[in-house]
């Protein structure tokens, strides 16, 4: 069965370390997100990807980056984690622009 | 104005209520609706997808959308403790696709 996977589901990690992300679809979808979702903020979207090789800042980017060299990866770095980066992490792909998204379980992350 | 809103609850409702949960929104370029499950500590599910106005029915789900009201809900019939979750409503039109905030609800046995 086709799925999208996140690791590692559970992080801590120190201020000031690059960390990263992974999320792997084998759904063949085109279009790839990442959110973080905090209480009372719901889903913020961070990058996004139409296509290898495309990536868009969302919302909430700074201190993230992402790469999309393959149809099934879109790996999400944080390039120096900072506290406020303490976060639910959701991975996300959709066939097209106005299909319904299918969400990875997550990860959570603590920046200490 | 927030692009969507929806009360966040939380809802309680005894087994085997009809549940209401609803979302307004603001940007008349939305054309596809949906709704979302999302179990504690699990990424959200896609519960229900419905394109314009009107109802979609799917067992004890239906959802319902007016778009010259800006207003969408969703049923649950004979709600089941299973059906505790917070539950999201997304709508997207054009280059633009919006997440509510979510509504928890808790079905007490």
């Amino acid at each position: 069965d086709a799925e999208i996977t996140q690791s590692p589901r559970h992080k801590i990690t120190e201020t000031g370390r690059q960390v990263t992300l992974a999320c792997h679809q084998t759904w063949n979808h085109n279009n790839m997100f990442w959110y973080r979702q905090d209480l009372g903020h719901g889903l913020r979207l961070i990058h996004y990807s139409y296509g290898v090789q495309d990536t868009n800042k969302g919302e909430v980017s700074d201190g993230y980056s992402v790469s999309r060299s393959n149809t099934e990866d879109l790996p999400l770095t944080l390039e120096s984690a900072a506290s406020s980066q303490t976060s639910v992490y959701f991975c996300a792909s959709s066939v097209g622009l106005n299909y319904g998204y299918t969400f990875g379980s997550g990860t959570r992350l603590t920046v200490v | 104005q927030k692009e969507v809103e929806q009360d966040p609850g939380p809802l309680s409702v005894p087994e085997g209520a009809i549940v209401s949960l609803n979302c307004t929104y603001s940007n008349s370029a939305f054309q596809y609706f949906m709704w979302y499950r999302q179990y504690s500590r699990k990424g959200p599910e896609l519960l229900m997808y419905t394109y314009s106005s009107g109802n979609k029915e799917d067992g004890r789900f239906t959802a319902q959308v007016d778009k010259s009201s800006k207003y969408i809900s969703l049923f649950i019939r004979d709600s089941q403790p299973s059906d505790s979750a917070t539950y999201l409503c997304a709508m997207s039109g054009g280059q633009n696709f919006v997440f509510g905030p979510g509504t928890r609800l808790s079905v007490l046995p």
